[in-house]
C-alpha cells in the first residue's frame, strides 16, 4: 500500500475556528485528493491537486481551501469551521489520471 | 444530476447468492473506471478495475458499457465476508476521480 498518513486522526473543534488537516505521502504520487464522507452521500470530492501548487475544486469546495507546496503534502483548511463540516475526511493519491487511488485512514472531525 | 449514480441498496442476500450492482455516469469523456470496497469506518480499497472487454477476478466480474455509460459488478457465490459497501469510481483525463454514493451489501447465513 502507498504510504499515506493523515493527521490528526480525530479532532473536535469549535464553530468558527480554523482547522487544518494534513495528508502526507511517501510514494511520490502526482495526484492528491481530499474527500469528505457523510451518511447518505458517499465520498464527495472537495479539492484535488495535479501537481505542486496546482489545485482544482471539487463538487463541495465551499468553505475549504487547500495547499500543496511540495509533492508529499496536501493540506486541507477549513477557514471557519461550521457544524455542517462535521464529517470523515479522506485523503487519496494516484500516480496518474487513470490509475487506482490509494487512501489514507481518514480523519474524523467534529465541529461543536 | 449527479455525475455518478449508484443504486444505494441495501442488498440483503443469503450466502451463495449472485448479486449485481450497477453504476451510471454522465460524463462521456470519462476514461477509466474502478470498483472499490469499503468496510465500516475504514478507508476504501480497490476491488478491481473495469475494462471495456469485461474482466473477472475469481467470483467477481466487472463490465463497462460505454455506449450506455454504465458499469456493473457481479458477485457470484456470495460469502459472509463480502458484506461491505461497494463504490464505483469514474476518472476523467483531467485527473478528477468521482465516486458513487456506494451500494451496501449484507450477506446472511
Amino acid at each position: 500500500d502507498a504510504g499515506i498518513t493523515q493527521s490528526p486522526r480525530h479532532k473536535v473543534t469549535e464553530t468558527g475556528t480554523p482547522v487544518t488537516l494534513r495528508c502526507h505521502q511517501t510514494e511520490n504520487h502526482r495526484y492528491m485528493y481530499w474527500y469528505r464522507q457523510d451518511p447518505g452521500h458517499g465520498l464527495r470530492l472537495i479539492h484535488y491537486s495535479y501537481g505542486v501548487k496546482d489545485t482544482d475544486k471539487g463538487e463541495v469546495s465551499d468553505g475549504y481551501s487547500v495547499s500543496r507546496s511540495k509533492t508529499e503534502d496536501f493540506l486541507l483548511t477549513l477557514e471557519s469551521a461550521t457544524s455542517s463540516q462535521t464529517s470523515v475526511y479522506f485523503c487519496a493519491t494516484k500516480t496518474g489520471t487513470n490509475t487506482e487511488a490509494f487512501f489514507g485512514q481518514g480523519t474524523r472531525l467534529t465541529v461543536v | 444530476r449527479k455525475e455518478v449514480e449508484q443504486d444505494p441498496g441495501p442488498f440483503n442476500v443469503p450466502e451463495g447468492a449472485t448479486v449485481a450492482f450497477n453504476c451510471t455516469y454522465s460524463n462521456s469523456a470519462s476514461q477509466s473506471f474502478f470498483w472499490y470496497r469499503q468496510d465500516c469506518r475504514k478507508e476504501p480499497k480497490l476491488l478491481m478495475s473495469v475494462y471495456s472487454s469485461g474482466n473477472e477476478d475469481g467470483r467477481f466480474t466487472a463490465q463497462l458499457n460505454r455506449a450506455s455509460q454504465y458499469i456493473s459488478l457481479l458477485i457470484r457465490d456470495s460469502k459472509l465476508s463480502d458484506s461491505a459497501t461497494y463504490l464505483c469510481v469514474v476518472n476523467t483525463n483531467a485527473g478528477k476521480s468521482t465516486f458513487g454514493d456506494g451500494t451496501t451489501l449484507t450477506v446472511k447465513p
